[in-house]
């Protein structure tokens, strides 16, 4: 079966660039998404279709995704980002969740 | 506004069935793909099922053969028939209400989650 996998843990300073992966086989060659999840609270797509942010979502979030590798990047992280992050991809019709990525701002 | 609504979830002892509800509102059910995830207790988002437009369904192996998937188009609400269940399948169990189409996916809303327990 499909699998994605990330880093367990990142930190950032406030107002520095957080940078988060999610590897795959060949998951340049599929759309990724990404959700944060803060504690207590439902997940939330902040990225979908490798690189577009819903409504609502601040421009400091962006995606790109080539090759094995999607990467989630905060820019100008800010404390309320403090969240764990999931990518996300769909395999031959069924979804796949990244391992899950803790994002601590120092 | 799109509202999803869980409800069905418990304390049920092994081998035992659980049938979960995801009310819908603000949109139509048949005219998306739905999704469920769990949630296990400090654990990451694991996909459990889908049910496209067309009623096609898809399952995890970890639940395959074990729950299934529908929906009621008249009620506008998502099920999960959960049977022969088993410790490892205590979590929060989420409905997620799906966007995009074609290969582009994702899961653009979601419930507020129920709790499923498995224990004796």
């Amino acid at each position: 079966s499909y699998e994605l996998t990330q880093p367990p843990s990142v930190s950032v300073s406030p107002g520095q660039t957080a940078s988060i992966t999610c590897s795959g086989d060949k998951l340049g060659d599929k759309y990724a998404s990404w959700y944060h999840q803060k504690p207590g609270q439902s997940p939330v797509l902040v990225i979908y279709q490798d690189s577009k942010r819903p409504s609502g979502i601040p421009e400091r979030f962006s995606g790109s995704n080539s090759g094995n590798t999607a990467t989630l990047t905060i820019s100008g992280t800010q404390a309320m980002d403090e969240a764990d992050y999931y990518c996300q991809a769909w395999d031959s019709s069924r979804g796949v969740f990244g391992t899950g990525t803790k994002v601590t701002v120092l | 506004e799109v509202q999803l609504v869980e409800s069905g979830g418990g304390l049920v002892q092994p081998g035992g069935s659980l049938r979960l509800s995801c009310a819908a509102s603000g949109f139509t059910v048949s005219s998306n793909y739905m999704s469920w995830v769990r949630q296990a207790p400090g654990k990451g988002l694991e996909w459990v099922s889908v049910i496209y437009s067309g009623g096609s369904t898809y399952y995890a192996d970890s639940v395959k053969g074990r729950f299934t998937i529908s929906r009621d188009n008249s009620k506008n609400t998502l099920y999960l028939q959960m049977n022969s269940l088993r410790a490892e399948d205590t979590a929060v169990y989420y409905c997620a209400r799906g966007g995009g189409s074609g290969s582009n996916l994702f899961l653009d809303y979601w419930g507020q989650g129920t709790l499923v327990t498995v224990s004796s």
